[in-house]
């Protein structure tokens, strides 16, 4: 599995924009940038997925360099309940989630 | 349409019990997929099935670990002979297509005394 690294934690403040970054230095052409989120005690949520153009959905947007070596989730306006841990993820075809430590997101009221 | 349905949502037993998770994954999802989450760790994949077929069993354990996902019915993690060290949390996904789209259920807390 391609691996990817996000820093240990970060730290935001309510209704401001939040920048999670995602490296992944040896993605192989073929292998999609997933994230997945996980607030306290529930299972993991599906966030937003892409190749190679930037994607949008309700929750969040995700920024992909050129060179497909890094990726940004965007949380345009964090609440309270977007506080979780968030993962980075490759996956390649009919694969299994591995998921890694992940980045543990708080947010300031 | 209901989610992937996991239960129970909490299970105790005793060392050396045996314990069933159950779930049930979303109406036309054909793939499952178990994870456990030690606390304060991260989730660690245990097994792939698709109906009636071990994809993956990667991720179990080689003693007392044991998954089906029979045609008909909710896919069942069984745990034999249970031991404090299977305290964890279990979680199950499904996937119609085995290649994104993964719903996760909230889990079965399983503590074992």
């Amino acid at each position: 599995d391609a691996k990817t690294t996000q820093p240990n934690s970060m730290e935001s403040n309510e209704e401001e924009p939040v920048h999670l970054p995602c490296n992944h230095s040896t993605i192989s052409g073929t292998d999609y940038i997933h994230w997945y989120r996980q607030l306290p005690s529930q299972g993991p949520e599906y966030v937003i997925h892409g190749l190679t153009s930037n994607v949008n959905n309700r929750m969040a947007s995700l920024a992909i360099a050129e060179d497909r070596k890094s990726s940004t989730l965007i949380l345009h306006r964090a609440t309270l309940r977007d506080a979780a841990v968030y993962y980075c993820i490759l996956i390649q075809g009919a694969q299994k989630l591995v998921f890694g430590q992940g980045t543990r997101l708080t947010i300031n009221p | 349409n209901a989610g992937v349905m996991q239960n129970p949502r909490h299970l105790v037993r005793r060392r050396g019990q045996e314990a069933r998770l159950r779930c049930s994954p979303m109406k036309g999802h054909s793939h499952v997929y178990w994870y456990r989450q030690l606390p304060e760790e991260g989730l660690k994949f245990m097994v792939y099935l698709q109906k009636e077929n071990i994809i993956d069993e990667s991720g179990m354990p080689k003693e007392r670990f044991s998954a089906e996902f029979p045609k008909e019915g909710p896919s069942i993690l069984r745990i034999q002979q249970v031991v404090r060290g299977d305290s964890a949390a279990y979680f199950c996904a499904s996937s119609r297509t085995g290649s994104y789209g993964y719903t996760f259920g909230s889990g079965t807390r399983l503590t074992v005394v």
